[in-house]
Formats: C-alpha cells, sequence, structure tokens
C-alpha cells in the first residue's frame, strides 16, 4: 500500500530562513506528488505538483519541490520564510493505478519566529 | 471563480442522530472527493466519484456512511446514528476533467461535533 512520512510533526524557522519541510513516500512505481498547505480553520490549498517531466516543480508563493526517485522524496523547500508562511503543509500521494484518492502524509506544521 | 463550497460550515448534533453534509463543486469538474480529517486518524479518504461510473466507497469507515452525487453536481454526504468518533472536519475537493483530473480543489470543511 502506499503510504507518504513527513519528517517532524513540527518546524521552526526564523524570519527570512530556509524553509525545508520533507516529505517521502513508498512506492514500488512513481506516484503522482503533491504538496498541499492549510491555513487555520480553511481547507486545503494546493501548492505544488509532480505528475511527469521536470522533477523540480515550482509552486506557488515561492515554494518548490524536487522529486527524486532514488531517494523516493519530495521535499518541499522556500529560500526565505515570510511570517505570512505559518501554516500546516501535507505532502500526498496518488500512485497511477487508477483510483485517485489521495494519501496525505500526517503534515508538518510550520511556525515562522520574527 | 467560485471554488467547492460546503454547508453547514458547523454542525453539532447529538449522539444517535442523522446528519446530512452538503458539497458544491466547481462548475465543470467531474469528480468528486471526500475526505475526513481528525486529530487521531489525520485526512483520511472516504469516497469518489468520476462522471456516472460507480462510486469508490473503499474509504467508508462503516455502512453508517453513505453518499450520493446527484446530476452529476451536488454532493451529500449522510452519517447515520452518528457516534462521538465521527466527530471531525469533513472536506470536499473537486477535480477537472483535463490533466487526469489529479489535482483536487478542495472547500472550507464543514466541521461535526457529535456530543
Amino acid at each position: 500500500a502506499q503510504s507518504v512520512t513527513q519528517l517532524g510533526s513540527h518546524v521552526s524557522v526564523s524570519e527570512g530562513a530556509l524553509v525545508l519541510l520533507r516529505c517521502n513516500y513508498s512506492s514500488s512505481v512513481p506516484p503522482y506528488l503533491f504538496w498541499y498547505v492549510q491555513y487555520p480553520n480553511q481547507g486545503l490549498q494546493l501548492l505544488l505538483k509532480y505528475t511527469t517531466g521536470a522533477t523540480l516543480v515550482k509552486g506557488i508563493n515561492g515554494f518548490e519541490a524536487e522529486f527524486k526517485k532514488s531517494e523516493t522524496s519530495f521535499h518541499l523547500t522556500k529560500p526565505s520564510a515570510h511570517m505570512s508562511d505559518a501554516a500546516e503543509y501535507f505532502c500526498a500521494v496518488i500512485p497511477d493505478t487508477g483510483r485517485r484518492a489521495l494519501t496525505f502524509g500526517s503534515g508538518t506544521r510550520l511556525q515562522v519566529q520574527p | 471563480g467560485a471554488g467547492v463550497s460546503q454547508s453547514p460550515s458547523n454542525k453539532v448534533t447529538e449522539k444517535g442522530k442523522d446528519v446530512e453534509l452538503r458539497c458544491d463543486p466547481i462548475s465543470g469538474h467531474t469528480a468528486l472527493y471526500w475526505y475526513r480529517q481528525s486529530l487521531g486518524q489525520g485526512l483520511e479518504f472516504l469516497i469518489y466519484f468520476q462522471g456516472n461510473s460507480a462510486p469508490d466507497k473503499s474509504g467508508l469507515p462503516s455502512d453508517r456512511f453513505s453518499a450520493e452525487r446527484t446530476g452529476g453536481s451536488v454532493s451529500t454526504l449522510t452519517i447515520q446514528r452518528t457516534q462521538q468518533e465521527d466527530s471531525a472536519v469533513y472536506l470536499c475537493a473537486s477535480s477537472p476533467p483535463s490533466g487526469g483530473g489529479y489535482e483536487q480543489y478542495f472547500g472550507p470543511g464543514t466541521r461535526l461535533t457529535v456530543t
């Protein structure tokens, strides 16, 4: 079964510092990978996705992620954190089996310190 | 344009009562999904509708849960004889027909509290 592991349930960075949120997936075939962000009391917003093609994908709000098949990873990065980036971030996967339900990681709460 | 909308935004109900949660997907989106978000279980898939195909119900946790999608648009998730463990935020998402339908756009959710 497909699973997603997010290392670190809480990450704290200083404003202006690099953001790195880790995601690893288990799959025998390359899946489709996503990062979503959830602000307090709101639904999930798609940050970026990887389906095929270029392994470095750019998303909204200055975030990007790199699909590394050899490491089964899809880590999310942002060069310089803003206070407004404080939220919960979820990595998710859809295996290419025709079943389109997202399997989510447990989430990482990002705190940005002034 | 309008996003996915859900109603009600909050619902408090007594144990044993039935509840209905509604989802209006983005116009033109052919796929619709229900997920549940709870403290103990994280984000879980419940059910998936694609066009006129039979829904994928593999994520429904018990036979007290059911969902329908009328006219290929609005969907209702029904929970019968609610239990306290049903307390969660229920999220609906929809996908467009293009691009393989892999991007899912989420509504704000319905927070269900069973007392």
